[in-house]
């Protein structure tokens, strides 16, 4: 039982260029989200799923996208990265009305 | 909206002596309570949770939160500070329509244990 892992854990990008973040949790839960951290922010809430096929945005969405085509995985896409998305980005599940679930981040820097 | 607002960005404590990390929220019914806790370079952990059981909450390592509905107040407490408590916590509430599929999180308070 290996949690939420998440890849890469560090990963520096160009201006303009795409990546996806990988998420995958092996406790069968419902509810997947992502997150950004940044100093001072506390986390904020990128996209979220409350199973598979369905997702929906959070309070930061602008230049992400998320698919959820399984229960286990739950990607995240910069189609185009920019400076201002340099961050912590955590990714977390539950069991409906359960707490979440969170894994150990992916720092991304953007030059 | 539901919110929640963290009044100290920074405590310092000495070890052994007791820990308060304060916690107001924000909302228009009863609300599911979270505290987290992040230690540097890591992940989060979850604490404890509020939701409507009992008011006072009993964590992992030690602490306890207090629900005061008439306050609107979720306070973190440890009675005796202990080196490895050095971290950053964050108080976090509910607003999901079905559950706890969203999160809004403080802004966190990190606390520094003087030796």
């Amino acid at each position: 039982n290996a949690g939420v892992t998440q890849t890469p854990k560090f990963q520096v990008l160009k201006t303009g260029q795409s990546m996806t973040l990988q998420c995958a949790q092996d406790m069968n839960h419902e509810y997947m989200s992502w997150y950004r951290q940044d100093p001072g922010m506390g986390l904020r809430l990128i996209h979220y799923s409350v199973g598979a096929g369905i997702t929906d945005q959070g309070e930061v969405p602008n230049g992400y996208n998320v698919s959820r085509s399984t229960t286990e995985d739950f990607p995240l896409r910069l189609l185009s990265a920019a400076p201002s998305q340099t961050s912590v980005y955590f990714c977390a599940s539950s069991p409906r009305d359960q707490p979440q679930h969170f894994g150990d981040g992916t720092r991304l820097s953007i030059l | 909206a539901q919110s929640v607002t963290q009044l100290d960005s920074h405590v310092s404590v000495s070890e052994g002596t007791p820990v308060l990390l304060r916690c107001n929220y924000s909302s228009s019914y009863s609300p599911s309570l979270f505290w987290y806790v992040q230690h540097p370079n890591k992940g989060l952990q979850l604490l404890l949770k509020y939701t409507s059981a009992a008011t006072l909450v009993k964590g992992i390592n030690g602490f306890e939160a207090e629900f005061k509905k008439s306050e609107t107040s979720f306070h973190l407490t440890k009675p005796s500070a202990h080196m490895s408590d050095a971290a950053e916590y964050f108080c976090v509430v509910s607003v999901g329509n079905f559950g706890n599929e969203k999160l809004t999180f403080g802004t966190g308070t990190r606390l520094t244990i003087i030796p």
